[in-house]
């Protein structure tokens, strides 16, 4: 149980181009999702927090109006990278957990290696 | 400590072996301590979510110990096998709300 779908895997697009990605619940109901971006040897950094229906909260530094987050239901969260550059590639990666409360693990996508040329 | 801390960056042993590795974390409006194990290619796989100080988990032949007193969490391996190579995450929740902040992770490579 507790699986979390995560599309695409892998993107590679022009500088300019906005890139949507995906993230599913497969099999509960998730009351909160989180995005993360990982840069090459550093650790995974929190970029928002998504609650359905309500609008996310963003960590200090990224910029809302560049990462677009809409968590329109319980089991789906959609992060859109808008006019991405070259700096935008990295890997994203989402997870979910049940009832948004730390003391229960996240699932985790499999994540989405961006490429910006 | 300001961040979450993962040492060593990466570790190699022998098939067998048995191993350690720590997570230093602030100690200050402390509420939770994740450990993840993410194979290549594959999504980071939750092992233990500790709360309380002097916690021990455990799961087949990994465990893991907590002190949030002073700030830090160690998971054991057991007779290490190949299959346990992997980067092991450890992941400081600060309030109730499901934020974490990640270490770097100890990449493991355990040699038959």
């Amino acid at each position: 149980g507790a699986v979390v779908s995560q599309h695409p895997s892998w993107v590679i697009c022009k500088s300019g181009t906005s890139v949507k990605i995906e993230c599913r619940s497969l099999d509960f109901q998730a009351t909160t999702m989180f995005w993360y971006r990982q840069f090459p040897k550093q650790s995974l950094m929190l970029m928002a927090t998504s609650n359905e229906g309500s609008k996310a909260t963003y960590e200090q530094g990224v910029e809302k109006d560049k990462f677009l987050i809409n968590h329109a239901s319980l089991t789906l969260s959609t992060l859109t990278v808008t006019s991405a550059h070259p700096e935008d590639s990295s890997f994203y990666i989402c997870s979910a957990d049940r009832d948004g409360n730390s003391n229960q693990p996240q699932h985790f996508g499999d994540g989405t290696r961006l490429s910006i040329l | 400590i300001l961040n979450v801390e993962q040492s060593p960056q990466s570790l190699h042993v022998q098939e067998g072996d048995s191993t350690n590795f720590t997570c230093s974390f602030p100690s200050s409006n402390f509420y939770a301590l994740h450990w993840y194990r993410w194979e290549t290619a594959k999504s980071p796989e939750a092992l233990f979510v500790m709360t309380l100080n002097g916690d021990e988990k455990k799961k087949g032949r990994i465990s893991a110990t907590l002190n949030t007193k002073e700030g830090y969490s160690y998971l054991y391996i057991k007779g290490s096998q190949p299959e346990d190579s992997a980067t092991y995450l450890c992941a400081r929740g600060g309030t109730s709300y499901g934020k974490l902040t990640f270490g770097q992770g100890t990449i493991l490579t355990v040699h038959p």
